[in-house]
């Protein structure tokens, strides 16, 4: 089946630093999804990337989607405290199923 | 999300009883799915249904059983078969199966074992 891996696990950022997470498949994708969750949450969608090479912006984060559709970035530039959470890259499967990372998990020092 | 309601948010179960996690959506949506998430871990799909009346095993099916008599109603059972039960449950919704939809995901239960 689809596997997918994404890095770091953790990232420890100091407020207002910039930092990236990868999303890596060992398959070329359809799509892309992003997710994020806080603490103690529930997973919510943030993004889709379909076309190769697609770049989308919501405030201060940029997804890519890699020009060979196996690999997605999530960067985001000045973290605040708010970014705290886990994000998930997930890839769309026969069915609507999604596959998930393992995700990674953000920790940022005020 | 408010159009997702899972039910109760703590659950306990003694050994060798089943238990019935509900979910409820009133998104209209024809897709519905259960996932599993450990500490510190992703999520790991269980069952999902595409439309009323048909439901497909994910990939760590064993031990759980759902059905999907109504659109809006998904609801997970956790059999004494499943060992390890201890985890966090969620189910989700999307608009559409076979599309590029993303899932909407109620807050979770959370089950322990006593």
């Amino acid at each position: 089946g689809q596997q997918v891996m994404q890095i770091p696990q953790y990232q420890h950022v100091q407020e207002g630093e910039d930092f990236t997470t990868y999303c890596n498949s060992s398959t070329t994708l359809s799509n892309i999804q992003w997710y994020k969750q806080r603490p103690g949450g529930h997973p919510v969608f943030l993004i889709q990337l379909v076309k190769s090479g697609e770049v989308k912006k919501q405030k201060r984060l940029t997804f890519q989607f890699g020009e060979a559709k196996k690999n997605s970035s999530l960067h985001i530039t000045a973290t605040q405290t708010t970014d705290v959470g886990t994000y998930f890259c997930a890839l769309q499967a026969a069915g609507n199923k999604l596959t998930f990372g393992g995700g990674t998990r953000v920790l940022v020092k005020p | 999300d408010g159009g997702i309601t899972q039910s109760p948010k703590y659950l306990f179960r003694k050994e060798g009883q089943n238990v019935t996690l509900s979910c409820e959506q009133n998104l209209n949506h024809d897709a519905m799915y259960w996932y599993r998430q450990d500490p510190g871990q992703g999520l790991r799909l269980i069952y999902y249904s595409q439309i009323v009346n048909d439901f497909q095993k994910g990939d760590i099916a064993e031990g759980y059983s759902v059905s999907r008599e109504k659109k809006e109603s998904f609801p997970l059972t956790v059999t004494s078969a499943q060992k390890n039960p201890t985890a966090f449950y969620l189910c989700a919704s999307s608009q559409t199966a076979g599309s590029n939809q993303p899932q909407h995901f109620g807050d979770g239960t959370r089950l322990s074992i006593l």
